[in-house]
């Protein structure tokens, strides 16, 4: 149980274009869904928080007309990179937190990640 | 701010080896704490957890226990294997139940044969 997807695992866009990246929640609903980046050999970064139904709650830093997420159903998650360029080629992962343990010792539910590549 | 210390990797040990991953953190309040295993590519899977103090975690023969009074949630593992081979992140849980994991910076594991 508790299986997040994540598409596309890979992929390969041209600089100035946007790519979006789904994370679906299989099994169960997910009221809140983070988004993270990863570079190569260093830990995630939190880039936001996306509730069902509301705006997401972007960290510090992270651009959030540059990176648009869009939370339409309690399954399912969007992060659209928009106009990319090559520094934004990165790991990218999100999270997904089961509805139905919603406490604050319940795990969070990992997808296996989308490879980005600007070019 | 909360935070998270684990050694610094990479770790190399040759198969049977016994495993200790060091992991320190400062939180507010009572977290759950987690270690999360990445492999080559992938995304993070849940390998163990505890919520209170004293907790002992386990899972695949992994081991941990949350010790409230040092503010650690050491890794170990008796005997590792070549399919050990991975990332591993300590992880408390930020306060609250929408609250975000804190991650350390990883520890990469080399299993040799």
């Amino acid at each position: 149980g508790a299986v997040v997807s994540q598409h596309p695992s890979w992929v390969i866009c041209k600089s100035g274009t946007s790519v979006k990246i789904e994370c679906r929640s299989l099994d169960f609903q997910a009221t809140t869904m983070f988004w993270y980046r990863q570079f190569p050999k260093q830990s995630l970064m939190l880039m936001a928080t996306s509730n069902e139904g509301s705006k997401a709650t972007y960290e510090q830093g992270v651009e959030k007309d540059k990176f648009l997420i869009n939370h339409a159903s309690l399954t399912l998650s969007t992060l659209t990179v928009t106009s990319a360029h090559p520094e934004d080629s990165s790991f990218y992962i999100c999270s997904a937190l089961d509805r139905a343990q919603y406490s604050y010792n319940s795990p969070l539910h990992f997808g296996n990640g989308t490879r980005l590549t600007v070019t | 701010g909360n935070s998270v210390t684990q050694m610094e990797g990479p770790v190399t040990l040759s198969e049977e080896a016994f495993l200790t991953i060091n992991c320190t953190y400062t939180a507010t309040g009572y977290p759950s704490l987690f270690w999360y295993v990445q492999y080559p590519g992938e995304g993070l899977q849940l390998l163990l957890k505890a919520t209170k103090a004293d907790d002992k975690g386990s899972n695949k023969g992994f081991e941990a226990t949350y010790r409230k009074e040092t503010t650690s949630f050491h890794l170990e593992k008796g005997s590792v294997q070549v399919s050990d081979s991975a990332v591993y992140f300590c992880a408390p849980r930020d306060g609250g139940s929408q609250g975000n994991l804190i991650f350390g910076k990883g520890t990469k594991l080399s299993v040799k044969p």
